[in-house]
């Protein structure tokens, strides 16, 4: 699975959008982007999906750049609730299985 | 209803001790996971068994034995257990064959091996 790059801590004010990056440099064409979060040492949720196409759900948008390179997690209204651990993942369609990185701590604040 | 329940939450046992984690998913869920989180909090696959048939197993030291006696059902088993063991241990089920990753995830057992 190609490796993904995160940076440790983000701020966002309550309300406000807050844009998580992901940088997956060699990524192949058969692999997915995927986007999970913890909370507070409670077990990882699973945020939303993409391979190419941006996609969007109640939880969240995935933007994902041409070159599929990189892509940024989109909370749009960020509330406390959301202050949590975001992992960006990537992971071949046929492997059953994915790694987690270290993640972003996104600290949102009123 | 708990979609992925784990038992017990909290666990404090001494080395050398024989354990188990014991796993359900009422989801209809083909696939299940154990997932180890380090004090670092490092999230790594244990196993993976898909229709009670192991189909990962990542390199743990054969003192952990999962068992899956159905689809529903994966329990972690842990024998002589070390200071090292000491982690939260995660359940997840999801669907088909797991190549769709959607997992869900339980709320973890927090394992202290003193």
């Amino acid at each position: 699975d190609a490796k993904t790059t995160q940076p440790p801590s983000m701020d966002c004010a309550e309300g406000r959008a807050a844009n998580l990056p992901c940088n997956h440099s060699t990524i192949s064409g058969n692999e997915y982007v995927y986007w999970y979060r913890q909370i507070h040492s409670q077990g990882p949720q699973y945020i939303i999906h993409g391979l190419k196409n941006n996609e969007t759900n109640e939880m969240a948008s995935l933007i994902i750049t041409e070159d599929r390179k990189s892509s940024t997690l989109i909370l749009p209204h960020a509330t406390l609730r959301d202050t949590a651990v975001y992992y960006c993942i990537v992971r071949h369609y046929n492997f059953n299985k994915f790694y987690f990185g270290s993640g972003t701590k996104l600290n949102v604040k009123p | 209803d708990t979609a992925v329940s784990q038992t017990p939450k909290y666990l404090v046992t001494q080395m050398g001790n024989d354990k188990s984690i014991k796993c359900e998913q009422n989801l209809g869920h083909d696939t299940m996971y154990w997932y180890k989180q380090d004090s670092k909090k490092f999230l790594k696959i244990m196993f993976s068994y898909n229709n009670k048939e192991l189909i990962i197993n990542e390199t743990v030291p054969n003192r952990f034995s999962p068992k899956s006696p159905d689809k529903a059902h994966l329990n972690l088993h842990i024998n002589s257990l070390e200071l090292g063991d000491s982690a939260v241990y995660f359940c997840a089920s999801s669907q088909g064959d797991g190549r769709s990753m959607k997992a869900f995830f339980g709320q973890g057992t927090r394992l202290t091996v003193v």
